[in-house]
């Protein structure tokens, strides 16, 4: 089974913080993909990554940033939390182009106070 | 742009009633269509997929069926069961367009099924 794992459930944070959440999938997916999910309105895409060291901008980017190291990982990073940052994140990832679906991590809910 | 609307939520009824769950696209090519699951405390996982017209997905006893001409895709089952409250997405991939990799989801539908 695919398996895709994020560093924390829970994450409480202060404003200015930086906050890194990170994501790892053990199925050699080429693709990787950070959302946020708020009630209302549904998923949104941050950021997405079609290779190592790649990546390209989601609906969504402001105040976020990415990294992608190693083909298995794929942070995302708050520079400076804020508190409409306060959301559940989502990791998930795909095989390059087999039948599009994306395997998704249970989520984090970071709180930023 | 490829845009999705599902039908508002919240969804209550009694078990082994029949479920709609209404979704309706728009996409500039040809896209696969996908309902995932969330269940309480959990990721989304995926439920069923189809990925061209008059295409039927089928999984758990749900189905949906790709229907180009109303460019819909709608949820069924026939019977619940308490164990199907869950969030429901629908969503869609438009391979026609530069980012063949990116899903665009639905808001979401609450499903609860009383005992």
């Amino acid at each position: 089974d695919v398996k895709v794992t994020q560093s924390s459930r829970y994450l409480v944070k202060r404003t200015g913080e930086k906050v890194f959440l990170e994501c790892v999938q053990d199925m050699d997916h080429e693709n990787m993909f950070w959302y946020r999910q708020d009630p209302g309105l549904g998923l949104r895409l941050i950021y997405f990554s079609y290779d190592v060291k790649m990546k390209e901008k989601g609906d969504i980017p402001e105040g976020y940033s990415v990294s992608r190291e190693k083909k298995e990982r794929f942070s995302l990073i708050l520079e400076s939390a804020s508190t409409n940052q306060t959301s559940m994140y989502l990791c998930a990832s795909s095989y390059e182009r087999s039948t599009d679906t994306q395997y998704f991590g249970p989520g984090t809910r970071l709180t930023v106070l | 742009g490829d845009s999705v609307t599902q039908m508002e939520g919240p969804v209550t009824l009694s078990e082994e009633a029949f479920l709609t769950i209404n979704c309706t696209y728009t996409a500039t090519g040809y896209p696969s269509l996908f309902w995932y699951v969330q269940y309480p405390g959990e990721g989304l996982q995926l439920l069923l997929k189809a990925t061209k017209a008059d295409d039927k997905g089928s999984n758990k006893g749900f189905e949906a069926t790709y229907r180009k001409e109303t460019t819909s895709f709608h949820l069924e089952k026939g019977s619940v069961q308490v164990s199907d409250s869950a969030v429901y997405f629908c969503a869609l991939s438009d391979r026609s367009g530069g980012s063949n990799y990116k899903l665009t989801f639905g808001k979401g539908t609450l499903l609860t099924v009383n005992p």
